[in-house]
């Protein structure tokens, strides 16, 4: 069964940090690109980061780059994102996703975790 | 950066209502579309992919068509279950993003 679990949520005050993991289990990891999103509370959908299956390509939304920073250890089935600089609204729920693309030739984030409060506030 | 509108951003109908809600990108994506529902307190969940194919163990009364700019989701028979918020993303071109999404409540 696949699984993806996210940790390392909390509460932080602005400019502090936190990282977040994201471990995968049920299929091999290493053959598929994965992403972060997050949704603000009572807001959609936002895109955040992309990281390709070996690490080689990332890419990042305008509003977290620079104080973002997604990174894998395929060795370990796990996904990070080393958020910086916190803002207060950088609060949401955070989820890791996997893109099924390159495997499959099929599109979308096919499996989701179940989400990571993040709250930032002073 | 490609960005997509949807419409309405939310909608109530009856049950055994047709549902349509449209997603327009600012920019040709060909196919490259895909649809999310999401309830309340859960995570997404992929019901159509590359713009009209329906995701396994998705019941059928879900369909998407489009291409280009242009995309529609459409629920033929709406059921109390399709309560919902509703999300059309684009993977055309990195960065992919989200629609702002589409409240459906029964009425």
């Amino acid at each position: 069964e696949v699984q993806l679990v996210e940790s390392g949520g909390g509460l932080v005050r602005p400019g502090g940090s936190l990282r977040l993991s994201c471990t995968a289990s049920g299929f091999t990891f290493s053959l598929y690109e994965m992403n972060w999103v997050r949704q603000a509370p009572g807001k959609g959908l936002e895109w955040i980061s992309y990281i390709s299956s070996t690490g080689g390509a990332i890419y990042y939304t305008g509003s977290v780059r620079g104080r973002f920073t997604i990174s894998r250890d395929n060795a370990k089935n796990s996904l990070y994102l080393q958020m910086n600089s916190l803002r207060v609204d950088d609060t949401a729920v955070y989820y890791c996703a996997r893109d099924r693309g390159v495997p499959t030739a099929k599109g979308g984030f096919d499996y989701w975790g179940q989400g990571i409060k993040v709250s930032v506030s002073s | 950066d490609i960005q997509l509108t949807q419409s309405p951003s939310s909608l109530s109908a009856s049950v055994g209502d047709r549902v349509t809600i449209t997603c327009q990108a600012s920019q040709d994506i060909s196919h490259f579309l895909n649809w999310y529902q999401q309830k309340q307190g859960q995570a997404p969940k992929l019901l159509i992919y590359d713009a009209s194919n329906l995701e396994t163990g998705v019941p059928s009364r879900f369909s998407g068509r489009g291409s280009g700019t242009d995309f529609t989701l459409t629920i033929s028979s709406l059921q109390p279950d399709d309560i919902a918020a509703y999300y059309c993303q684009h993977f055309a071109i990195l960065p992919f993003s989200f629609g702002q999404g589409t409240k459906l409540d029964i009425k």
